[in-house]
């Protein structure tokens, strides 16, 4: 069975202090990785899809890489405003639906 | 262009009753996806309906259901609400085929007293 495991649970930062997320998955036969960012209260809004080890996409202060164990999310510089829950979730080959681990809830301090 | 929307925002039911929930893909999307968010609980996967047919269920009891209509929109049923039904419910969609980006609604939030 697909699994999702996200670290840590829970991160602080100081405004423009640089650091890691980390999502270590477990899958059949990996169709993407997917990272999304939620806001209290809100639907998950997607941020990036990785579709294989080696590959790398940026967004802003946002940077995800991928392995073939894991996926880490690198968040350059943050800004209070990049305060949320991050997600990872892993689609394999046999199914389309999303197998999400249970996030990171980053707050960046001013 | 519209998202996924969803409706109600949020329902308050008694326990034992039924509640629906809809939800309306982005135009194109002939996938749709349901997911339960229990309070500080992970994305939990219910259901995936494309073109009409359910193509997979996750371990939910049977008294949630769904379908899909014609024109790809979606309503998810909740039979015998129980209190731990409490969550916010959100629907996705995707362009047919794996691989594709999957795009969230804002939710419903259900809440069973």
């Amino acid at each position: 069975e697909d699994q999702v495991t996200q670290s840590p649970e829970a991160l602080r930062l100081q405004e423009g202090e640089s650091s890691s997320l980390n999502c270590s998955y477990t899958v059949s036969g990996l169709r993407g990785l997917f990272w999304y960012r939620q806001d209290p209260g809100k639907g998950p809004e997607f941020l990036f899809t990785l579709y294989s080890a080696g590959e790398e996409k940026e967004k802003e202060r946002l940077k995800a890489t991928l392995t073939k164990k894991e996926s880490f999310l690198h968040i350059t510089a943050p800004k209070p405003e990049d305060s949320a829950t991050y997600l990872c979730a892993v689609q394999d080959t046999g199914f389309q639906k999303l197998v999400f681990g249970t996030g990171t809830r980053l707050l960046v301090s001013p | 262009e519209a998202g996924v929307t969803q409706s109600p925002t949020h329902l308050i039911k008694t326990r034992g009753q039924q509640a629906t929930l809809r939800c309306s893909p982005i135009s194109g999307h002939t996938s749709v996806y349901w997911y339960q968010q229990a309070l500080g609980l992970g994305l939990q996967f219910l259901l995936w309906y494309d073109e009409g047919e359910e193509r997979n269920r996750g371990n939910f009891p049977p008294r949630f259901s769904g379908r899909q209509f014609p024109n790809y929109s979606s309503e998810l049923n909740v039979n015998a609400l129980e209190l731990e039904d409490s969550a916010l419910y959100l629907c996705a969609s995707s362009l047919a085929g794996s691989g594709n980006t999957i795009y969230f609604g804002e939710g419903s939030w259900l809440t069973v007293v």
